[in-house]
């Protein structure tokens, strides 16, 4: 069975800490990984990952990819109080024409001042 | 670009009535989108696939009489609760994909929050 597994479930750091969130996962017919951050409202995207070892990099947050191992890390530096939400990774996958994304539970960080 | 709206934001209704809510991907065309369901403090669910022109996928479990799912257009998708009642109040969210086979990304719209009482 498809599973996707994100861990820590919930951390909480102080700001300017550095934090390191980890997803593995056991998927059929991968094609991508991707991270969306939620706050209060829907999921917005952070990155897509295809390939391994390519760090993906948008301002202080990073991810980057392992196709052998099968996982994938976001790090986010310098941490701010406005990066306190759910961060969820998910896996594309295609079964003949269906294509859907398997969603982990996600990561609950919470950046205290 | 990849914006997806999604109307109306808040539904509160009474237990028996049907309620629509509306999924528009407004800067591209979305030949797939996905209709979501989400929990306090859980992940989000996926309840089915709507393909544009032709009949939406449910996943197990999910009731197809009682979701109805339209997507008569590249860019809008409806979700139709039918015979709401309290068990169906929760956080519903769409999302969409580029029509580009190569596009793995879903956008998703805002969410509509429903209360059935």
């Amino acid at each position: 069975e498809d599973k996707v597994v994100q861990s820590p479930l919930s951390l909480v750091v102080h700001e300017g800490d550095t934090v390191t969130l980890n997803c593995s996962y056991e998927v059929t017919n991968f094609r991508s990984l991707l991270w969306y951050k939620q706050e209060k409202k829907a999921p917005t995207f952070l990155f897509m990952l295809t390939s391994s070892g390519i760090e993906k990099k948008s301002g202080r947050l990073s991810s980057i990819l392992d196709k052998k191992e099968l996982f994938s890390i976001l790090n986010i530096t310098a941490t701010q109080t406005g990066d306190s939400a759910v961060y969820l990774c998910a896996v594309g996958s295609s079964v003949g024409n269906n294509r859907k994304l398997i969603w982990g539970l996600g990561t609950s960080l919470a950046v205290n001042p | 670009g990849a914006v997806v709206s999604q109307h109306p934001s808040w539904v509160i209704c009474k237990s028996g009535t049907s309620v629509k809510i509306e999924c528009r991907s407004l800067d591209f065309q979305a030949t797939t989108m996905f209709w979501y369901r989400q929990f306090p403090k859980q992940s989000l669910m996926l309840m089915a696939t709507s393909n544009e022109g032709s009949k939406a996928t449910y996943e197990q479990g999910v009731e197809k009489d009682k979701f109805l799912i339209n997507h008569a257009s590249l860019t809008l998708s409806t979700l139709t609760v039918t015979s709401a009642h309290p068990e169906d109040s929760s956080f519903y969210i769409c999302s969409a994909r580029d029509m580009d086979y190569l596009q793995e990304t879903q956008y998703f719209g805002p969410g509509t929050r429903l209360l059935v009482l």
